[in-house]
């Protein structure tokens, strides 16, 4: 199985900042990589996939690069409505594999 | 736009089956892969498997042995059974669509586009 591994675990940051998430995985999956925000007590919602294509109704302030097994999601100026639980998420293969959040604080 | 909807008990005893249903709306059953997905705060988001409309599965090896998804197109829902659950199985369990036009076996260029709100089942006696 592929480990999906993200860090920061938790993040503090403010209003305007640029904030970097990486996700490493342990083996190369191309760019089958997706991102995803989660609000407490709903569904993750789909930003980015294959690595760096925004989806449809996204902000342009989020974007994501890489590829092989390094990867990161950028928020380029923080909004209050960003603060949230963030994954990563492989489709190169089944099983299917999530990182195991970075959580965005308000500092 | 498709709109999924998870029903099904909130509780289930040790050792019994797990069965959950998901209702689909605006979507056409035979363009997406029909997945389960859950969320615990122990293992955190573990997919679970997929269906598609031909019927062909994929499921997480770590589950395959007590796992069962089903789909039935005349009702426009499918279905996820989990047996002998111990309290490990206590998450909250989401059905989700992915588009099947974006994936090559088990290897799909987009993610997660859709998701139903989710629903917690607790395996306590």
């Amino acid at each position: 199985d592929i480990q999906m591994t993200q860090s920061p675990s938790s993040l503090s940051a403010s209003v305007g900042d640029r904030v970097t998430i990486t996700c490493r995985a342990s083996q190369r999956i191309s760019n089958y990589l997706n991102w995803y925000q989660q609000k407490p007590g709903t569904a993750p919602k789909v930003l980015i996939y294959t690595a760096s294509s925004l989806q449809s109704g996204v902000p342009s302030r989020f974007s994501g690069s890489g590829s092989g097994t390094d990867f990161t999601l950028t928020i380029s100026s923080l909004q209050p409505e960003d603060f949230a639980t963030y994954y990563c998420q492989q489709t190169y293969t089944t099983p299917w594999s999530f990182g195991q959040g970075t959580k965005l604080e308000i500092k | 736009q498709v709109q999924l909807q998870e029903s099904g008990p909130g509780l289930v005893k040790p050792s019994e089956t797990l069965s959950l249903t998901c209702s689909v709306s605006g979507g056409s059953i035979s363009t997406y892969y029909w997945t389960w997905i859950r969320q615990s705060p122990g293992k955190g988001l573990e997919w679970i498997g997929y269906i598609y409309y031909s019927g062909s599965t994929n499921y997480n090896p770590s589950l395959k042995s007590r796992v069962t998804i089903s789909l039935d197109t005349s009702k426009n829902h499918f279905s996820l059974k989990l047996g002998s659950v111990t309290a490990a199985d206590t998450a909250v369990y989401y059905c989700a669509a992915v588009l099947a036009g974006y994936c090559s076996g088990g290897a799909c260029y987009r993610g997660i586009d859709y998701w139903g709100q989710g629903t917690l089942v607790t395996v306590s006696s």
